[in-house]
């Protein structure tokens, strides 16, 4: 268990330029989750991936936003046209198949930041 | 739907005395409940969790919550604080019925603790 891992750890970059997140989630963990977290919140529901199927999207996510996980293994998190509002911290969770009573596992997150 | 109330956006105490954060949650399935603590700049830990099992939690790092199911709580203690748990914590709930298994997170509580 080598836990989950997100990169980059931070993003810089100017409004209107789209980024690209990545996330490696703990080997043998089906399902694969992704939120928001402002300064000062706690963290927020995007979306999340039972293998390569996604199975749900928050209203948060608005259309500038695209998640894949193409073989069911890692994530991406893309975000397009970025804004000042999307500056954040975009924290990913794996989670083994069993619902709501598994815990999520948390990787120290992505920072992002619009200049 | 599922909402999670945290008390106190802050809690002070003194290094070897009791810690109490409080939480209140509202859901309505049988709820799976956590608590998750965030140092600065990193992902969340588990600490504990509540799946309609024991009623008294015990997690790590001697931390426990007990569920009140008549008082919809679900509060977080520890006998004698160090200064290692000066952090953030997180009250989370999730539910088993239908729908996403994203969780939905308290504002959090702001642990410090005085030398």
């Amino acid at each position: 268990d080598t836990g989950v891992s997100q990169n980059p750890r931070h993003k810089i970059t100017k409004r209107g330029q789209n980024v690209t997140f990545r996330c490696d989630p703990i080997s043998e963990h089906n399902r694969l989750y992704w939120y928001r977290q402002t300064l000062g919140q706690g963290p927020e529901f995007l979306t999340y991936f039972q293998n390569e199927a996604q199975l749900e999207k928050s209203r948060l996510l608005s259309d500038r936003f695209s998640a894949e996980r193409p073989k069911g293994s890692f994530s991406t998190l893309e975000i397009q046209r970025t804004e000042q509002g999307d500056s954040a911290m975009y924290l990913c969770a794996s989670s083994s198949s069993g619902g709501a009573r598994q815990p999520q596992h948390f990787g120290d997150g992505t920072r992002l930041s619009i200049l | 739907a599922q909402s999670v109330t945290q008390l106190d956006s802050h809690v002070s105490v003194s290094e070897g005395t009791p810690v109490l954060l409080r939480c209140n949650y509202s859901s309505s399935y049988s709820p799976s409940l956590f608590w998750y603590v965030q140092h600065p700049n990193k992902g969340l830990q588990l600490l504990l969790k509540y799946t309609s099992a024991a009623t008294l939690v015990k997690g790590i790092n001697g931390f426990e919550a007990e569920f009140k199911k008549s008082e919809t709580s679900f509060h977080l203690t520890k006998p004698s604080a160090h200064m290692s748990d000066a952090a953030e914590y997180f009250c989370v709930v999730n539910h088993s019925g239908g729908g996403a298994d994203g969780l939905t997170f308290g504002k959090g509580t702001h642990l410090i603790i005085q030398p």
